[in-house]
């Protein structure tokens, strides 16, 4: 059974930084396409970014709004994925979820931690 | 890159079927076949329901359709119950390398 399960959030004033992760389970984490995606309260979702496996070059892309304040990376000896965080906006308030990307899709997804950034 | 344009809300009886619409570009929906559709419910995590415009994951109800023309992409549920009362977002592809949501469609069942 996949599982996915994120931890790390909470709460952080403008400009801080928070690094959260995502322990991964039930499937071959190395050979997965990864990504982040965010919810603000009451709002929809919104994609953050996503790495690619190692074989497929370990590449990152990121949406526009957080390109050069956030960081995606992966520890596949510890099958867990990662989201630093700086220059943290109150925007940027939500529930962040970690996602495999399959087949363009995000096919399973975590139960979500919640990130308030707030002075 | 914008989000994707979505109706707000929809609705329909038990038994009816009701489509949900997906509008794009042709930088995003018009362009590829990667889109897809996600149901979530109140405090839970989204579900994938519909892959690669049409397909469905193991596990997903044959209710669930999706198709695709031009720049916009569907999702249709058909024999509507009160289980699919939702949140539904679409999700594509872009030309940017990055993916885009739909603002969502909330689904009511009447």
């Amino acid at each position: 059974e996949v599982q996915l399960v994120e931890s790390g959030g909470g709460l952080v004033k403008p400009g801080g930084s928070l690094r959260l992760s995502c322990a991964a389970s039930g499937f071959t984490f190395s050979n997965a396409w990864m990504s982040w995606v965010r919810q603000a309260p009451g709002k929809g979702l919104e994609w953050v970014g996503r790495i690619k496996s190692k074989t497929d070059g370990g590449t990152t892309d990121y949406a526009a709004p957080v390109k050069g304040r956030f960081t995606i990376s992966r520890d596949d000896s510890k099958n867990t994925l990662y989201l630093q965080m700086n220059s943290l906006k109150t925007e940027d308030t939500a529930v962040y979820y970690c996602t495999t990307h399959r087949s363009g899709s995000f096919d399973y997804w975590g139960q979500g931690t919640l990130v308030t950034v707030s002075s | 890159q914008s989000a994707l344009t979505q109706p707000a809300s929809v609705s329909g009886s038990p038994g009816q079927s009701i489509t949900i619409s997906c509008t794009g570009t042709s930088s995003d929906v018009g362009g590829y076949k990667y889109v897809s559709w996600y149901q979530q419910h109140p405090g839970k995590a989204p579900k994938l329901m519909i892959y690669n415009v049409s397909n469905r994951p193991s596990g997903v109800s044959n209710r669930f359709s999706g198709s695709k023309s031009g720049n916009t992409a569907s999702l249709t549920i058909s024999g509507l119950q009160a289980e699919d009362e939702a949140d539904y977002y679409c999700s594509s592809y872009t030309s940017s390398s990055t993916w885009v949501f739909g603002g969502g469609t909330k689904l009511t069942v009447l």
